[in-house]
């Protein structure tokens, strides 16, 4: 069966320190891979999606970046943190099924910047 | 206007009784759509997709789709308290060929024993 990992599970950074965070997939092969962020009592935005090793495409412009260096490895990173990149980030993970793109979570990253 | 649209709740149900769920989406042509559970601070998980007009079962659940109206819903039968959560609407946009999803704010839904 798939595993997706996420961590760290919950971050506390300044405003201006750099981030990293990491995603994996188990159990499957080139997934289709998303980066989300939940703000507070807010929907879902899809921050990154990536079909392949080294292809990203951004859906919302910010001071965010992600990167997939390995096929079942998907990172999101910043150089320096705004107060607003606070929220809920979420990796998730699809393969084609049953005429449908089915998309499953990761537990998910809490990040707080203060 | 919103992409997809869901009344945010919150949604009181009596322990027993149906849930119904609703949600609207403007991309006329999307194709697939689904149906997630969030419980407060934790991740999103499927509870079941469907892509033809009319119904699809899983257990105590039933999503029912109406493409001519833009229009899907999920019912839950015998609520339970385990049950109370958010529940998050998602469409597969016509445009896209990679799963991307456009997700609904979600409604809360609340089984009072």
């Amino acid at each position: 069966s798939q595993t997706i990992h996420q961590w760290p599970a919950t971050l506390v950074q300044p405003v201006g320190s750099p981030l990293s965070l990491e995603c994996t997939v188990e159990g499957t092969s080139n997934p289709n891979l998303y980066w989300y962020r939940q703000a507070a009592g807010r929907g879902l935005q899809l921050l990154f999606y990536s079909v392949g090793i080294g292809q990203i495409s951004s859906e919302v412009p910010q001071n965010l970046s992600a990167s997939r260096p390995q096929d079942r490895q998907f990172i999101l990173s910043s150089k320096k943190l705004l107060l607003s990149d606070s929220g809920f980030y979420l990796c998730a993970w699809s393969q084609w099924r049953d005429r449908a793109y089915e998309q499953y979570f990761g537990p998910g990253t809490r990040l707080t910047v203060t | 206007q919103k992409e997809v649209e869901q009344n945010s709740g919150p949604l009181s149900v009596p322990e027993g009784a149906i849930a119904s769920l609703n949600c609207t989406y403007s991309d006329r042509g999307s194709q697939s759509f689904f149906w997630y559970r969030q419980y407060s601070g934790k991740s999103p998980e499927l509870i079941m997709f469907i892509y033809s007009n009319g119904d699809k079962e899983d257990g105590r659940f039933t999503a029912q789709l109406n493409k001519a109206s833009q229009y899907v819903s999920l019912l839950i039968r015998d609520s339970q308290p385990s049950d109370s959560a958010t529940y998050l609407c998602a469409v597969n946009p016509p445009t896209d060929s990679w799963g991307k999803l456009q997700f609904g704010a979600g409604t809360q839904v609340v089984v009072t024993p």
